[in-house]
């Protein structure tokens, strides 16, 4: 098993632009997250799915979309990039209900200039 | 929601010295209580978690215990190595999804 996979790992945008955040996992996970980490600020959520077809906001949603259209994949949008998006964002999956175990992918780190 | 605040921000031990992790959250409806590990540059990875039903849970040098009373729980690190610096997070939930603690970047000095 591959686990969480994100890609890019790393990306520089300009002020406006958009761009995708890829995020897939194999391990059959009904649940999957977005956060976002800034330094000293730990991790927050900013969406997250609880199956296919089902999303739903979390801590800081704005200036963010997502998608969930297989079990597999939970891409994150972002639109008209803004400095304040500059983060480190990570991807994760858990099977759900008790089993609770978040599995994280090995993040991106997001630059907007 | 939920809040979890977490102390200290920054803790340093030395190599052999235990260390102590603090966390307190708001929702007494939060179930699940795990910690997770972040090397520099790397993901979060869990490594120990308890759920509201144990009070207190140990895997070899670790360990965790819960006040659900008090709601508060904390990670404790025995005969620490230099391997066990990094930052260190506590999670609640009822059930799903996570909500963070801010984090602690242990230092252990040899």
């Amino acid at each position: 098993n591959a686990g969480v996979t994100q890609t890019p790992k790393f990306r520089i945008l300009k002020i406006g632009q958009s761009m995708t955040l890829q995020c897939t996992q194999d391990m059959n996970h009904n649940y999957m997250y977005w956060y976002r980490q800034d330094p000293g600020m730990g991790l927050k959520l900013i969406y997250y799915s609880v199956g296919a077809g089902i999303t739903d906001k979390g801590e800081v949603p704005n200036g963010y979309n997502v998608s969930r259209s297989t079990t597999e994949d939970f891409p994150l949008r972002l639109e008209l990039a803004a400095p304040s998006q500059t983060s480190v964002y990570f991807c994760a999956s858990s099977y759900g209900g008790r089993d609770t175990e978040a599995f994280f992918g090995q993040g991106t780190r997001l630059t907007v200039v | 929601g939920e809040n979890v605040e977490q102390h200290p921000s920054t803790l340093s031990v030395q190599e052999g010295d235990s260390a102590v992790i603090k966390c307190t959250y708001s929702d007494s409806a939060s179930n699940y209580f795990p910690w997770y590990k972040q090397e520099l540059g790397k993901r979060p990875q869990l490594i120990i978690d308890i759920r509201s039903n144990v009070g207190e849970k140990k895997d070899q040098r670790i360990a965790v215990t819960l006040n659900k009373t008090a709601k508060h729980f904390s990670l404790h690190i025995t005969e620490t190595q230099p391997e066990d610096s990094a930052v260190y997070f506590c999670a609640a939930s009822i059930d799903t999804p996570l909500v963070f603690g801010k984090g602690t970047r242990l230092s252990v000095i040899a």
